[in-house]
């Protein structure tokens, strides 16, 4: 079946310790994103990818890093400059670069907390 | 900057009845999309429905519908013979502009009683 893997599910960071969270996804989709949720809040784009070999920040981009070699995967690294990293971290996609008007299909999440 | 918000934290609807969810949104494009999205328990985020803000009809998918008030920048969400399983965090989503990203409203937490 077609779609979004995230690992882990769970993840804890020690004090200024950088730690990757994978995503891959076999749905042949161009696109693809990072978002963070926090609770009570809706969710906030961290970067986003349109293409292989190119990725923008999002709104929240200070103390996070990824990269796009692949098409089928876009990790993102929660670095010791994210002072506040605990938060549910959920990957996207979509079929064409453009979220505003495509749907997003997501995975499962992976849960970062602080140690 | 477009705004997205939702301004039910909470809302609960007994099994079999109709719940409306509120979204209200700020924006000075003309042509734009708006989704609501599914949060169930598991976590992961499923699409519910779409609008296109340049079709008067309003979308309907099975159960859920949307009352699209362009004029009042409203977007309610419908959900009819409510279901156990239609328990979840429901997000509304706004995409427009030259972007490439949705903006979320916080949510609307939905419980469903027997």
């Amino acid at each position: 079946d077609g779609g979004i893997t995230q690992s882990p599910k769970y993840l804890f960071r020690k004090e200024g310790q950088n730690v990757t969270l994978s995503c891959e996804q076999n749905l042949n989709h161009d696109a693809m994103y990072w978002y963070r949720q926090d609770p009570g809040q809706g969710l906030r784009l961290i970067y986003y990818s349109q293409i292989v070999n190119d990725f923008q920040k999002g709104d929240i981009a200070e103390g996070y890093s990824v990269s796009r070699e692949k098409k089928e995967s876009f990790p993102l690294t929660v670095t010791s400059a994210q002072k506040n990293p605990t938060a549910f971290y959920l990957c996207a996609s979509s079929i064409l670069p453009g979220a505003t008007n495509e749907k997003l299909f997501f995975g499962s999440g992976t849960q970062l907390s602080v140690l | 900057a477009q705004t997205v918000t939702q301004s039910q934290p909470e809302m609960s609807v007994q099994e079999a009845e109709t719940v409306t969810l509120s979204c209200t949104y700020d924006t000075s494009e003309s042509d734009y999309y708006l989704f609501w999205y599914k949060q169930p328990p598991s976590r992961q985020m499923i699409l519910v429905i779409r609008q296109e803000a340049y079709k008067q009809q309003n979308a309907t998918e099975n159960r859920f519908s949307v009352n699209f008030q362009k004029a009042a920048k409203s977007f309610s969400l419908k959900i009819s013979d409510s279901q156990l399983g239609d328990a979840a965090m429901y997000f509304c989503a706004y995409g427009g502009g030259s972007n490439y990203k949705l903006t979320f409203g916080k949510g609307t937490l939905l419980t469903v009683n027997p």
